[in-house]
C-alpha cells in the first residue's frame, strides 16, 4: 500500500498570504495525485489531478506541481473560502489518501 | 448538473446489515466507473470499493472484503453498497464518487452510518 504523509497538519495564516501544502508518497506515483478541498458538513471538491492540472471551475490560485514521491499544493493569495482541508491522493495501486491539511484562519 | 444523492445510512448494530444507495442524475451512468469512499467522524478519507462501468469488475479495500458487496443497476442509475457484518470501526459518512480519467471528479453529500449497540 502506498502511503501519503501530508505536511504541515495545521497551516494557520491570514487572507491575501500564501498556503503552501506538501505531500509525499511512500513510493513513486509518478504523476498520478490529486488534491481534494474539504469544508465542515460538505463532500471533498477535486482541485488538482495528475500532479498539476486544475480541475473544471477551479480558481487560477490553485496550483500544483511535483512527481514522484513530492508534491505541492499551492494557494497563491489565500481568500476566505479557502479556509478547509485539503487531502491529496494517489491511484498508483488502489486509491489512498493523505491524513490532510487544515488550512485555518490566523 | 451531474447529481449522485446517497441514502440508506442510520443505525445498526454490530453484526448487523444494511444497504446504501446512490442515485445518479445528469450524466451518462453507465459510461463511468463509480466508488465509494467514507470518511469516520472526524477522519480522513479511505476508500472502500469501486465497479466499473458495466459492472462486471468490483474491487474491495481489504478491510471490507468479504463483508461489502458493491453493485450497480444502469437502468436505474442507482449504483449500491451492500453491508454485513458491520463492525465499530465501518461507522463513518459513505460517498459515492463517479471517477473520470482515474479522479473522483464528483461526489455525493453522504450518508452516515452509525454502529452501535
Amino acid at each position: 500500500e502506498i502511503v501519503l504523509t501530508q505536511s504541515p497538519a495545521t497551516l494557520s495564516l491570514s487572507p491575501g498570504e500564501r498556503a503552501t501544502l506538501s505531500c509525499r508518497a511512500s513510493q513513486s506515483v509518478s504523476s498520478y495525485l490529486a488534491w481534494y478541498q474539504q469544508k465542515p458538513g460538505q463532500a471533498p471538491r477535486l482541485l488538482i489531478y495528475d500532479a498539476s492540472n486544475r480541475a473544471t471551475g477551479i480558481p487560477a490560485r490553485f496550483s500544483g506541481s511535483g512527481s514522484g514521491t513530492d508534491f505541492t499544493l499551492t494557494i497563491s493569495s489565500l481568500e476566505p473560502e479557502d479556509f478547509a482541508v485539503y487531502y491529496c491522493q494517489q491511484r498508483s495501486n488502489w486509491p489512498t489518501f493523505g491524513p490532510g491539511t487544515k488550512v485555518d484562519i490566523k | 448538473e451531474v447529481q449522485l444523492v446517497e441514502s440508506g445510512g442510520g443505525l445498526v448494530q454490530p453484526g448487523g446489515s444494511l444497504r446504501l444507495s446512490c442515485a445518479a442524475s445528469g450524466f451518462t451512468f453507465s459510461s463511468y466507473a463509480m466508488h465509494w469512499v467514507r470518511q469516520a467522524p472526524g477522519k480522513g478519507l479511505e476508500y472502500v470499493s469501486a465497479i466499473s462501468s458495466n459492472g462486471g469488475s468490483t474491487y474491495y479495500a481489504n478491510s471490507v472484503k468479504g463483508r461489502f458487496t458493491i453493485s450497480r443497476d444502469n437502468s436505474k442509475n442507482t449504483l449500491y453498497l451492500q453491508m454485513g457484518s458491520l463492525r465499530a470501526e465501518d461507522m463513518a459518512v459513505y460517498y459515492c464518487a463517479r471517477l473520470s480519467r482515474g479522479w473522483y471528479d464528483y461526489w455525493g453529500q453522504g450518508t452516515l452510518v452509525t454502529v452501535s449497540s
